[in-house]
């Protein structure tokens, strides 16, 4: 597609409740990464994927966190008993090269998560 | 203590004012600094990037990197309306590929 994708644009949970949030990466970019963004701050990184493999995840919060990209294109964010600081955006970038530096990211609208 | 910090604003500034944008990071190894624009409700998008310390030019725009000092400053010229958006400094080094970003300094051009 011409942009990142991410679904659900918005996502509304109970505390306790299992979510799944999408992406849908540009076609062919390698690099693929998750952020954590909090209401006033910026960006947090959560985890790093080259193709399928998941090189870096020092940013996930708690095992209650656990991401995939099982064919090296569309990537699932996964919280489990989602709790009330689980709230925040949670944005999903795409690079074409390995590394986000030297090409600068693209990155998604995000999904909006509220855990009431 | 973060390792990069961000005055989070709000700054209101005429249109056609020149903006000035800083960071300050603690972190020797970094070497790539980036700077994003972000609306309301959509994703960071890339506006500057630079590598080591200097200056880049890229129209009304203007990054500059001190890592004597490690200090990031944007500028912005003849500001506009549509410049109204959070902007984010962000830097990394080249073992990690992850960026660390500032906290976002919002910025409001009045018409």
């Amino acid at each position: 597609g011409a942009g990142v994708s991410q679904s659900p644009r918005y996502k509304v949970a109970k505390r306790g409740q299992d979510v799944a949030l999408r992406c849908d990466p540009i076609s062919g970019h390698v690099s693929l990464f998750w952020y954590q963004q909090a209401l006033g701050q910026g960006p947090e990184f959560l985890t790093y994927f080259q193709n399928e493999a998941q090189l870096d995840k020092s940013g996930l919060p708690s095992d209650r966190f656990f991401a995939e990209r099982p064919e090296g294109s569309v990537s699932t964010l996964k919280i489990q008993r989602t709790q009330q600081e689980d709230s925040a955006v949670y944005l999903c970038a795409s690079s074409l090269g390995l590394g986000g530096q030297n090409y600068g990211y693209t990155f998604g609208s995000g999904t909006r998560l509220t855990v009431v | 203590q973060k390792e990069v910090e961000q005055d989070p604003g709000p700054l209101s500034v005429p249109e056609g004012a020149i903006v000035s944008l800083n960071c300050t990071y603690s972190n020797s190894a970094f070497q790539y600094f980036m700077w994003y624009r972000q609306y309301s409700r959509k994703g960071p998008e890339l506006l500057m990037y630079t590598y080591s310390s200097g200056n880049k030019e890229d129209g009304r725009f203007t990054a500059q990197v001190d890592k004597s000092s490690k200090y990031i400053s944007l500028f912005i010229r003849d500001s506009q309306p549509s410049d109204s958006a959070t902007y984010l400094c962000a830097t990394s080094d080249t073992g990690r590929r992850a960026l660390t970003f500032g906290s976002g300094t919002r910025l409001q051009v009045q018409p």
